[in-house]
């Protein structure tokens, strides 16, 4: 299985500043065949289902702030929040989808500081 | 409007069964394949099972293996989870979810992120 490390485990940024959050994959979710990373990016909020935001690692779903920007090929990628907003408290999970099973990284707590 | 309704949850002894629904609507469900994934208490997201658009192929994490089975019936728009020989640890809420894209199928399962999700039913294991 292909095991997804996401860092930081929690992070707390000011009202309007820049969240990062990293993900690396233990090996390659770049398919050759179509030049596509497998990789996805979604935000879970308690008492809600997880939501989309980023697939083929920088597309943005539609609906999705433009504030939510993801980067990456291979086995290292990023999750930007370009100025992060109160509503954007919440846990993101990165997830490959490139081989069966598709695995999420241990998510990431964001809390406003 | 893409709609999800899991159903089917509830407070069942260890070693007991369980089968979850998951009612969809608003879209051609025969055309999507379909997860369903699972957050136990104070923990991340773990994927549990795949199955194809037509039900021909499915997949499962090694955790439910050989106890739970997914299945689907296209002419109800429903998805199903069967659990089987259920352990304190299958305590969790169980999210149903749409792959992004119709009919894909790539390396032996699912080509796509789950775009869509239901709100979750509480499976709890307990004696």
């Amino acid at each position: 299985d292909i095991v997804m490390t996401q860092s930081p485990d929690s992070l707390a940024v000011s009202l309007g500043e820049r969240a990062t959050i990293d993900c690396k994959s233990s090996q390659s979710v770049l398919y050759s065949s179509d030049n596509k990373n497998y990789l996805a990016w979604y935000q879970h909020k308690p008492g809600q289902p997880p939501k989309l935001l980023i697939y083929w690692a920088s597309t943005r779903e539609s609906g999705v702030p433009d504030r939510f920007s993801g980067s990456g090929s291979g086995t290292d990628f990023t999750l930007t929040i370009s100025s992060l907003q109160a509503e954007d408290v919440a846990v993101y999970y990165c997830q490959q989808f490139y081989i069966t099973p598709p695995t999420f990284g241990q998510g990431t707590k964001v809390e406003i500081k | 409007q893409v709609h999800l309704v899991e159903s089917g949850g509830g407070v069942v002894q260890p070693g007991g069964s369980l089968r979850l629904s998951c009612a969809a609507s608003a879209f051609t469900f025969s055309s999507y394949g379909m997860h369903w994934v699972r957050q136990a208490p104070g923990k991340g997201l773990e994927w549990v099972a795949f199955i194809r658009f037509d039900g021909s192929n499915k997949n499962y994490a090694d955790s439910v293996q050989g106890r739970f089975t997914i299945s689907r019936d296209n002419s109800k728009n429903t998805l199903y989870l069967q659990m089987n020989s259920l352990r304190a640890e299958d305590t969790a809420i169980y999210f149903c979810a749409k792959d992004r894209l119709p009919l894909g199928y790539c390396n032996g399962g699912s080509c796509y992120p789950a775009d869509y999700w239901g709100q979750g039913t509480l499976v709890t294991v307990s004696s």
